[in-house]
């Protein structure tokens, strides 16, 4: 069964440190993945996604992704988070149909 | 652009009335959306497929009695709980997709439901 795993659900850092969210998909067709992002009480907010090309993807307030093809992996990084970061965030792909699946979600909390 | 909305964003009921939800997409064309529950602390957990014009396509587990969607236009999708008990309460999200795109889905902000 095609899945995503997100490896950790809560990842404490303090402000200005980088940040690693780890996120594994299994997939035997062709990959596309998203990671959101979701304040509390909120909808998710597309933060960044892969469907082709290059392989590293970055987002507009400075998150990165890069899909690894050999490792199965789409970690979500940032070189130096800040407070308004706090967040849990969703790493999402496609079974190979018209569906989306989510993993489990991490908690992003930054401390001052 | 590619923005979503629901109604209403939170909504207090009594145990056995009918509750309706709408998602809109505002400035695009949606042949799909697709409704998800969300229980605190979790990730969401897609409920329904909505296609414009034809039934729903419901996820294993998921009744459909009790969760009537109706995807009347290409910018509205309503999501009804029927005979709604407590344990319907839920953070409920709609999310669409452009005509022009396969995979990538809009959100919508979020319906947060309270069964009394």
């Amino acid at each position: 069964a095609q899945s995503v795993t997100q490896l950790d659900s809560q990842v404490p850092v303090f402000e200005e440190a980088p940040v690693e969210l780890r996120c594994n998909y299994s997939s035997s067709v062709s990959v596309y993945l998203f990671w959101y992002v979701q304040y509390p009480n909120q909808g998710l907010q597309l933060l960044l996604k892969y469907l082709s090309g290059s392989t590293l993807v970055e987002s507009i307030n400075g998150f990165e992704a890069e899909f690894n093809k050999s490792q199965t992996s789409f970690h979500l990084r940032k070189p130096s988070v800040h407070i308004s970061d706090t967040a849990e965030y969703f790493c999402a792909g496609p079974p190979g149909a018209d569906k989306l699946i989510f993993g489990t979600g991490t908690r992003l909390q930054v401390f001052p | 652009g590619a923005v979503v909305s629901q109604h209403p964003s939170w909504v207090i009921c009594k145990s056995g009335t009918s509750v309706k939800i709408e998602c809109r997409s505002l400035d695009f064309q949606a042949t799909t959306m697709f409704w998800y529950r969300q229980f605190p602390k979790q990730s969401l957990m897609l409920m329904a497929t909505s296609n414009e014009g034809s039934k729903a396509t419901y996820e294993q587990g998921v009744e459909k009695d009790k969760f009537l969607i109706n995807h009347a236009s290409l910018t509205l999708s309503t999501l009804t709980v029927t005979s709604a008990h407590p344990e319907d309460s839920s953070f409920y999200i709609c999310s669409a997709r452009d005509l022009g795109q396969r995979y990538e889905q809009y959100f919508g902000p979020g319906t947060r439901l309270t069964v009394t």
